[in-house]
């Protein structure tokens, strides 16, 4: 596997469920994101880890939680979500410290929120 | 705060039409500058950067130049083909020093090449 990688790609799940989105980068990198991709809106940046401590979160909401295991790894763990949920969930990763390392971006988790 | 306007889309265009998408920026300090792609069903790929003044970043025909005096970021190309159907997104990066990179993304813009 090379770059970023993000499982599942799509998922569907009820207001109820528990589920956990995946990432993991193959790059060596430092610090990773989560972006919020909806419809019609910005690219939202969620949370931001930095040598798997996070260092940002965007007043997201409590049904999301982040995990950073280690600085290869990273999760969004759901739980109780809204319909208003749904969207695209992509992951990135980088070299922190320079604003010229840019960001390496996943393919995304498609998530739909019934 | 830092921000980036892009020009709001979709554009279309037909196969070997010049390409403009216009982006210009606010920031503090010295931003890097950068040019993604999103083709229909994948995440975001660079397509290419600027790191100061005067710069020009190019990728598969594709240029912009870093305009300090403007605050602009303008994405080209010559003759664009219907491959290049895809969102753009301008964003900078001007971190405090030590910091983790935060990328700050404009709308995106919908560029739609037709044969």
């Amino acid at each position: 596997e090379t770059g970023v990688t993000q499982t599942p790609r799509h998922l569907v799940m009820g207001m109820t469920n528990k589920k956990s989105l995946k990432c993991e980068q193959h790059l060596g990198h430092n610090a990773m994101y989560w972006y919020k991709q909806s419809a019609k809106k910005p690219l939202e940046l969620m949370f931001v880890y930095n040598f798997k401590e996070q260092t940002e979160n965007n007043s997201v909401p409590s049904r999301f939680s982040p995990e950073c295991p280690n600085s290869s790894h990273l999760f969004l763990h759901l739980h109780t979500l809204q319909p208003e949920d749904s969207a695209l969930y992509l992951c990135a990763s980088s070299q922190a410290g320079a604003s010229y390392n840019e960001q390496f971006f996943g393919p995304g988790t498609r998530l739909t929120v019934l | 705060g830092d921000s980036v306007t892009q020009m709001e889309g979709p554009v279309t265009l037909s196969e070997e039409a010049f390409l403009t998408i216009n982006c210009t920026y606010t920031a503090t300090g010295y931003p890097s500058l950068f040019w993604y792609v999103q083709y229909p069903g994948e995440g975001l790929q660079l397509l290419l950067k600027a790191t100061k003044a005067d710069d020009k970043g190019s990728n598969k025909g594709f240029e912009a130049t870093y305009r300090k005096e403007t605050t602009s970021f303008h994405l080209e190309k010559g003759s664009v083909q219907v491959s290049d159907s895809a969102v753009y997104f301008c964003a900078l990066n001007s971190p405090p020093l030590g910091a983790t990179n935060k990328l700050i993304f404009g709308t995106g813009t919908l560029l739609a090449v037709q044969p």
